[in-house]
């Protein structure tokens, strides 16, 4: 069963305006970790923003901003003011499990994301 | 400032034959992960270790042998390689514990294709 769902294949949208990727996860444990990695056309991984299942606040990392809400297990990121350069592949991940499951961490399908002028 | 090194960059494969992939990092992380990613799947896991000398199963993780028997070195071997696993292979790892867990690091990639 899939445990991370990212229901956009593809986003667009225009320079300069903000725009909403959409995830879902699924885990009954109490304590987990969610994550977005960004993968540019060039193929490496670049992390960008963890929110963490007991922290009270959402998470934000300069444009970026995680809206975190738990009942409805949705972890969506937000990006403000668009850039040409955030034209990527995005993913969800979560981190959940104890003891030696701890090291598993699943991802979502992705979105890519195009930026127009 | 190496971070994660992967080996060889690309590879091209006949079906049953063997190879091995290597994975090191110099940040003296304690888990280590084996992901591949296929177009529409995302990264799925096929194996990871926890330490040196500890391996465990991922999602996907038939096809496919690590070892892990020095802290800073990964190895992801496929003993008689299919078409199924022609794909790109991503290495990662991380620190065990606190705020560092959470940020994986990944290495740049390998492209194997299995004809």
């Amino acid at each position: 069963a899939q445990k991370i769902t990212q229901t956009q294949p593809g986003m667009f949208v225009q320079e300069k305006e903000a725009v909403t990727l959409d995830c879902t996860y699924d885990t009954s444990d109490q304590s987990y970790g969610l994550f977005w990695y960004k993968q540019p056309s060039s193929g490496e991984m670049i992390f960008l923003i963890y929110q963490g299942s007991y922290d009270e606040q959402n998470a934000t990392e300069g444009r970026y901003s995680l809206n975190f809400q738990k009942a409805r297990k949705s972890a969506n990121l937000v990006i403000s003011a668009s850039q040409l350069g955030d034209s990527a592949m995005y993913f969800c991940a979560m981190r959940h499990g104890r003891g030696s499951t701890l090291g598993r961490l699943y991802f979502g399908r992705g979105t890519q994301l195009t930026v127009w002028p | 400032n190496a971070g994660v090194t992967q080996t060889p960059k690309f590879r091209v494969l006949k079906t049953g034959q063997s190879m091995t992939l290597l994975c090191a990092q110099d940040m003296n992380h304690e888990y280590m992960y084996w992901y591949r990613q296929d177009p529409g799947m995302g990264l799925r896991l096929i194996h990871y270790s926890v330490g040196e000398g500890t391996t465990a199963k991922g999602e996907v993780p038939d096809g496919y042998n690590v070892s892990r028997l020095k802290k800073q070195n990964f190895l992801l071997g496929l003993e008689s390689a299919a078409p199924s696993q022609t794909s790109v292979y991503f290495c990662a790892s991380s620190l065990a514990g606190g705020t560092g867990a959470n940020v994986l690091t990944f290495g740049a990639g390998s492209r194997l294709t299995v004809l």
